[in-house]
């Protein structure tokens, strides 16, 4: 089993439209967790930390599981430039360091 | 803030070249930092990770070496490249209780 799973997507949405992606971990030890957002040839870039309570910034919503150890992100209003690759990260503390395990990612592409 | 550099964006290079990746870190010292690499549709795969000057720890068993000769410098190296080396090699750091920061990565293509 993979130690961050997200669906690969792709999700196609025309613009405005509301779109939730969904990840899982494995290690229950996980300490942080994070959205990356990764367009394409280009670098990952934080998007947002996750925490438990939840948390938004302007269209994006984070929420956390613990329980279930899953984690999601919600975007609202679509827009064209929203179009990349969300890559679900947890952190742990694993042989002596902090630890960022990445998910493959989930790819959006929003259309006009 | 840190900004990290990497050079070169592209490299061509044939099989059983060496290689040697450039990563250097701005705006920050004492950071901990990470080589990626990240396959054609793949996640990123963490292969060696520094937390000072001369240490290394390598998380996978591989072609590649890395080495940390000053605080703010880390370079990814191999002596004969094979073809499953092509990939997107990403450089990273950290300081102590912040996110991870990537440079904006060097694509190599080996043929």
């Amino acid at each position: 089993r993979k130690e961050v799973e997200q669906d690969p997507g792709p999700f196609n949405v025309p613009e405005g439209a509301t779109v939730a992606f969904n990840c899982t971990y494995s290690n229950s030890a996980s300490q942080s967790f994070f959205w990356y957002r990764q367009d394409c040839r280009k670098e990952p870039k934080l998007l947002m930390s996750v925490y438990s309570s939840g948390n938004e910034d302007g269209r994006f919503t984070a929420q956390l599981n613990r329980a279930s150890q899953y984690i999601s992100l919600l975007i609202r209003d679509s827009k064209l430039s929203d179009s990349a690759t969300y890559l679900c990260v947890v952190r742990l503390f694993s042989g002596g360091y902090n630890k960022l395990i990445f998910g493959a990612g989930t790819r959006l592409a929003v259309h006009p | 803030s840190q900004t990290i550099h990497q050079w070169p964006a592209t490299l061509v290079q044939p099989v059983g070249s060496p290689l040697s990746l450039e990563c250097t870190v701005e705006g920050t010292s004492n950071p901990n930092l990470y080589w990626y690499r990240q396959a054609a549709g793949r996640g990123l795969q963490l292969l060696f990770y520094s937390v000072g000057i001369g240490q290394i720890s390598s998380e996978v068993p591989q072609n590649l070496s890395a080495s940390r000769p000053q605080d703010r410098q880390f370079i990814l190296s191999s002596k004969k490249l094979l073809l499953s080396d092509s990939g997107f090699y990403l450089c990273a750091g950290t300081v102590i209780g912040e996110t991870q920061y990537f440079g904006p990565g060097t694509r190599l293509l080996v043929l």
